[in-house]
């Protein structure tokens, strides 16, 4: 099956602690994103990718760092420095690296920072 | 004033009923515009996709787009139970370097 996985689900960390979210895609897409959906806020842009070795921020960078070394995986960090860290995270990619080319979304993993 | 508003509801309705959602946006230069849906707990998936002004239908679903009033709109016709999710309507310039813009989304619940 193609598609969009990540893991795990449901996260649980300390204050103070990195943890890293995962996305892996077998589309072959070549722009992958990450967003942030808080109750109410709709989806936030965090960051996005639309080729291997490059990323660009998105509108809440601040605190949260990736990388893109493979084409298939864009992995999220979200760091010690990221105020507000609770919420659910979603990944997506699209086969176009334009913003109407439709984004496939991953089911999302849940943070929880206590 | 942000670029896209929303209602998030929630909205509840009978089976059956015709449900209209809503987004109005700030930005003139928006030219393409979607509506994505999504399940409790899931990621959002592509509904319906419009370019410009006009109608356009897919089964009971239907995507409306009024430049001149920066307004949008989904119908949903013979609404069932499986319609209830939350409803995202997003938007683009397409221009270089600029992403998808996301309203809030409103939440639907269709009742039998």
């Amino acid at each position: 099956d193609g598609g969009i996985t990540q893991s795990p689900k449901y996260l649980f960390r300390k204050e103070g602690q990195n943890v890293t979210l995962s996305c892996e895609q077998n589309l072959n897409h070549d722009a992958m994103y990450w967003y942030r959906q808080d109750p109410g806020q709709g989806l936030r842009l965090i960051y996005y990718s639309q080729i291997v070795n490059d990323f660009q921020k998105g509108d809440i960078a601040e605190g949260y760092s990736v990388s893109r070394e493979k084409k298939e995986s864009f992995p999220l960090t979200v760091t010690s420095a990221q105020k507000n860290p609770t919420a659910f995270y979603l990944c997506a990619s699209s086969q176009g690296v334009t913003s109407i080319d439709e984004q496939y979304f991953g089911p999302g993993t849940r943070l929880t920072v206590t | 004033q942000k670029e896209v508003e929303q209602d998030p509801g929630p909205l509840s309705v009978p089976e059956g009923a015709i449900v209209s959602l809503n987004c109005t946006y700030s930005n003139s230069a928006f030219q393409y515009f979607m509506w994505y849906r999504q399940y409790s707990r899931k990621g959002p998936e592509l509904l319906m996709y419009t370019y410009s002004s006009g109608n356009k239908e897919d089964g009971r679903f239907t995507a409306q787009v009024d430049k001149s009033s920066k307004y949008i709109s989904l119908f949903i016709r013979d609404s069932q139970p499986s319609d209830s999710a939350t409803y995202l309507c997003a938007m683009t310039t397409n221009q270089a370097g600029t992403a998808l813009i996301f309203g809030k989304g409103t939440t639907l619940s269709v009742s039998s």
